[in-house]
């Protein structure tokens, strides 16, 4: 079962480009990195998802080296509606492709005016 | 709204009672999973279900509980005779199901539980 660890908190103030890494060192060839933003009494919001190198959408960057061993999320300027929490996952993937995925406690961002 | 539903979004019960929630994933989605999530902790997976069939339920999830998707469509969770312990925001999501990529789950919106 892949884990991964990431900080338990981070600060920014409004306008910076945040940068949360998260180790996952036991992610195997077929998982697929994945993380999700939520806020409080909500659920889970998709961010972005990747295998390797580089993938960017509208809302974020995900950096995955070569190893795979560590992703890194990057949100470009936040804002003070950027304050949530932060889930890194990697799934294990089963026969026929569902991938159980283990959430951690997860990154609070708090974005500070 | 096309995404994941949750009804009812908020339930308070007494210990004791039996309580069901329901789940409609997104149209066409052929996987469901329910997770708990409890105040500062990340949601835990309870159980997965491959169309109607449910392929996998962790060990989280006691005899009290119970989980359908009769139709292979919308979801129900049951809980009986309810404990102060399972007070927790109950979370459902679906996934496509496709082959070849990561298989991204899609969370709805929770239904909060209240035991007193």
């Amino acid at each position: 079962l892949a884990k991964t660890t990431q900080p338990i908190s981070m600060d920014s103030y409004e306008g910076q480009e945040v940068n949360i890494t998260c180790s996952h060192n036991n992610i195997a060839t077929n998982d697929y990195i994945t993380w999700y933003q939520q806020f409080p009494s909500q659920g889970p919001r998709f961010i972005i998802q990747g295998y390797k190198t580089k993938v960017t959408n509208e809302v974020a960057s995900l950096f995955i080296p070569a190893d795979r061993k560590s992703s890194t999320l990057s949100l470009p300027r936040v804002s003070l509606s950027d304050t949530a929490v932060y889930y890194c996952l990697v799934g294990d993937s089963h026969s026929g492709g569902y991938q159980k995925v283990t959430f951690g406690t997860g990154t609070k961002l708090q974005v500070i005016p | 709204d096309t995404g994941v539903s949750q009804d009812p979004r908020h339930k308070i019960t007494k210990r004791g009672q039996n309580v069901t929630f329901r789940c409609d994933p997104i149209s066409e989605h052929n996987r469901l999973y329910w997770y708990r999530q409890t105040l500062g902790q990340g949601p835990e997976f309870l159980t997965y279900f491959q169309n109607e069939a449910q392929l996998e339920k962790s060990r989280l999830l006691s005899d009290r509980f119970s989980a359908e998707r009769p139709k292979g469509s919308f979801s129900t969770l049951e809980i009986q005779r309810t404990e102060q312990g399972d007070s927790a925001m109950y979370l459902c999501a679906s996934s496509s199901g496709l082959a070849g990529v990561g298989d991204t789950q899609y969370f709805g919106p929770g239904t909060r539980l209240t035991v007193l």
